[in-house]
């Protein structure tokens, strides 16, 4: 069981389309990650929000947009996306950013782009 | 010099076996340590933390080497189910978690 719930599990889309991928924590975690993992790649960082704001944009290109409402949601709202950008999609969430309690991840998001 | 590195393997060992792998980081000031193990086409689920006077959970054994700077994982009996990619992960507080880019391992019949 995880305390962290990704939605949807399965996405395709095409180029033109705009789509949103949404995570939620139960953990009372407050800080929220989304990893994009290429197939047989190493995760990589996109954004952080830490207590709901915005803590690192790891020169993610602007066809993906966080939203983080609340330290308990993260959203990834997706538009004009090239077909390099499918990929698993992950997020995660700890007690604080980097600290010394582990992060949780969701299931994630697999994502086709078409 | 990579923050973390691993050996990417794969390892391929048999059943009952005993097998280690290690992880090093480059950053004096890293603080915290995990080891992670990650399924084909799922999430990294965390499989121990690592403590600096070492740790056990069953069959899996963590280390800490602070003044050679890496940390190891030991797995005895190794089980089929034990087949995956072990990711490292080290962290300096206050800063973001890093990932070592795995070492798969695949336990044979």
């Amino acid at each position: 069981e995880t305390g962290v719930t990704q939605t949807p599990r399965h996405l395709v889309m095409g180029m033109t389309n705009k789509k949103s991928l949404k995570c939620e924590q139960h953990l009372g975690h407050n800080a929220m990650y989304w990893y994009k993992q290429s197939a047989k790649k190493p995760l990589e960082l996109m954004f952080v929000y830490n207590f709901k704001e915005q803590t690192e944009n790891n020169s993610v290109p602007s066809r993906f947009s966080p939203e983080c409402p609340n330290s308990s949601h993260l959203f990834l709202h997706l538009h004009t996306l090239q077909p390099e950008d499918s990929a698993l999609y992950l997020c995660a969430s700890s007690q604080g950013q980097g600290g010394f309690q582990p992060q949780h991840f969701g299931d994630g998001t697999r994502l086709s782009i078409l | 010099r990579k923050e973390v590195e691993q050996d990417p393997g794969p390892f391929n060992v048999p059943e009952g076996a005993t097998v280690a792998f290690n992880c090093t980081y480059s950053n004096s000031a890293s603080q915290s340590f995990f080891w992670y193990r990650q399924d084909c086409r799922k999430e990294p689920k965390l499989l121990m933390s690592v403590y600096s006077s070492g740790n056990e959970d069953g069959r899996f054994t963590a280390q800490l080497n602070r003044a050679s700077q890496y940390i190891s994982l030991l797995i005895r009996d190794s089980k089929l189910s034990d087949s995956a990619t072990y990711l490292c992960v080290v962290n300096i507080y206050g800063q973001n978690f890093v990932f070592g880019p795995g070492t798969r391992l695949s336990v044979l019949p």
